[in-house]
């Protein structure tokens, strides 16, 4: 069936390193791509997003990549500071009618 | 703008009960979906509604339901509620679906004791 892998589960960094979080997907007709930072007791935060059509974005210090013959994509964050520290979700959508997620990242930054 | 609104953002209810969540989308958003988030499972597709139809749903016991209104407002409803739907409820509004945008609300923490 459908359905989106994520890794690493848990990430630590030290502030100022970079982190790195991969997803891979099942459905080849996936084409939207985000990515969410859910904090303790909020809801999920869209943070960035990539379409099929694209390889790459970039916002400051968050970037996605995407290989769609290899259905993987990736969250970058350079730079990092303690205020990164959540959990992070992809999600894969086939189609307007779902939005499939991964099993959250727990990226923790020690200062 | 104001962001997506969940009413309210804590429940406790009893086994056997029923629950009505409520979810404000953001102004001109028409679609609305639902989720189900808990530690073991993750966050778990409930519905989506458009234009007050819904449009797809997800792999859960018809105890879940839910409807949009015309102002897009959306309510979600659980009846007999068991231990195992106690969980983070979460809407998330969108313009057109799941390959736009889509904004979460704060969610609401249910639990059933």
């Amino acid at each position: 069936g459908e359905n989106v892998e994520q890794h690493p589960s848990t990430l630590s960094v030290q502030e100022g390193d970079s982190a790195v979080i991969k997803c891979t997907y099942s459905d080849s007709a996936s084409n939207y791509f985000p990515w969410y930072k859910q904090e303790l007791g909020k809801g999920p935060q869209l943070i960035i997003d990539i379409r099929s059509n694209v390889g790459e974005k970039k916002d400051q210090r968050i970037a996605v990549t995407l290989n769609k013959t290899a259905k993987h994509f990736s969250l970058h964050i350079t730079e990092t500071q303690p205020e990164d520290s959540a959990v992070y979700f992809c999600a894969a959508s086939p189609n307007t009618d779902k939005l499939i997620f991964g099993t959250g990242t727990r990226l923790q930054v020690f200062p | 703008k104001a962001g997506v609104t969940q009413t309210p953002r804590y429940l406790i209810k009893t086994r056997g009960q029923q629950v009505t969540l409520s979810c404000s989308p953001i102004s001109g958003h028409r679609s609305v979906s639902w989720y189900q988030q808990t530690p073991g499972q993750g966050l778990q597709f409930l519905f989506e509604y458009f234009s007050e139809t819904q449009r797809n749903k997800g792999n859960f016991p018809g105890r879940f339901s839910g409807r949009q209104f015309s102002n897009s407002r959306s309510e979600m409803n659980v009846s007999t509620l068991e231990l195992g739907d106690s969980a983070l409820y979460l809407c998330a509004s969108s313009f057109f679906g799941h390959n736009t945008e889509a904004f979460f609300g704060q969610g609401t923490r249910l639990t059933v004791v």
